[in-house]
């Protein structure tokens, strides 16, 4: 079973400044693939950032990045110069391939707050 | 290019009645899944269709089913409805082959009373 871990339950950072949020996952499927989606209070979840698990590069997007590091199987995502905007529930996401279905996982999603 | 639509946005119904989810994918995407989120459960996967056909379903008691047309258009319904199904109801859409982009709408909040 796929399993993705979110360890922080809230974060806070400066305006203009960066932050890491943290995910790890468990799966046993040799190709797979990592999302990041922003939830605003309005409650739609926003595209981020993906990662195939064949990628050789970490994903970049803006001012999000991916650090993917495949043997300790995480996938935290960096977020540059942050913005009042970026306030919001963050959630890390997987999904499997190769079973002709998709279908995501997710984690329980990290709250950030920027400061002004 | 317009992004998923569902409707309702919101919806109040009580105890015991049905309802019916309504979710328009991105023109041209073949995939649609619904997930669950609620507080305690976090956000769970319910189904997944694609060209009509589900392809696959998450743990979720048989009150909970859906469909999908021709035009990708999905609708999700459940029945018998429980306090404990009040959730945000959210789409997502996928080209569904090869691809694992996924874009979810803005959700149907529904409080069952």
């Amino acid at each position: 079973a796929q399993k993705i871990t979110q360890t922080q339950p809230g974060m806070f950072v400066q305006e203009k400044e960066a932050v890491t949020l943290d995910c790890t996952y468990d799966t046993s499927d040799p190709s797979y693939g990592l999302f990041w989606y922003k939830q605003p209070s309005s409650g739609e979840m926003i595209f981020l950032i993906y990662q195939g698990s064949y990628d050789q590069q970490n994903a970049t997007e803006g001012r999000y990045s991916l650090n993917f590091q495949k043997a300790r199987k995480s996938a935290n995502l960096v977020i540059s110069a942050s913005q009042l905007g970026d306030s919001a529930m963050y959630f890390c996401a997987m999904m499997r391939s190769g079973a002709g279905s998709y279908q995501l996982t997710f984690g329980k999603g990290t709250k950030l707050s920027v400061i002004p | 290019k317009a992004g998923v639509t569902q409707t309702p946005r919101y919806l109040i119904k009580t105890r015991g009645q049905q309802v019916t989810l309504s979710c328009s994918p991105i023109s041209g995407h073949r995939s649609v899944s619904w997930y669950q989120q609620t507080p305690g459960q976090g956000l769970q996967f319910l189904f997944e269709y694609f060209s009509e056909t589900q392809r696959n379903k998450g743990n979720f008691p048989g009150r909970f089913s859906g469909r999908q047309f021709s035009n990708s258009r999905s609708e999700m319904n459940v029945s018998t409805l429980e306090l404990g199904d009040s959730a945000l109801y959210l789409c997502a859409s996928g080209w569904g082959l090869e691809s694992y982009e996924q874009y979810f709408g803005p959700g149907t909040r529904l409080t069952v009373t």
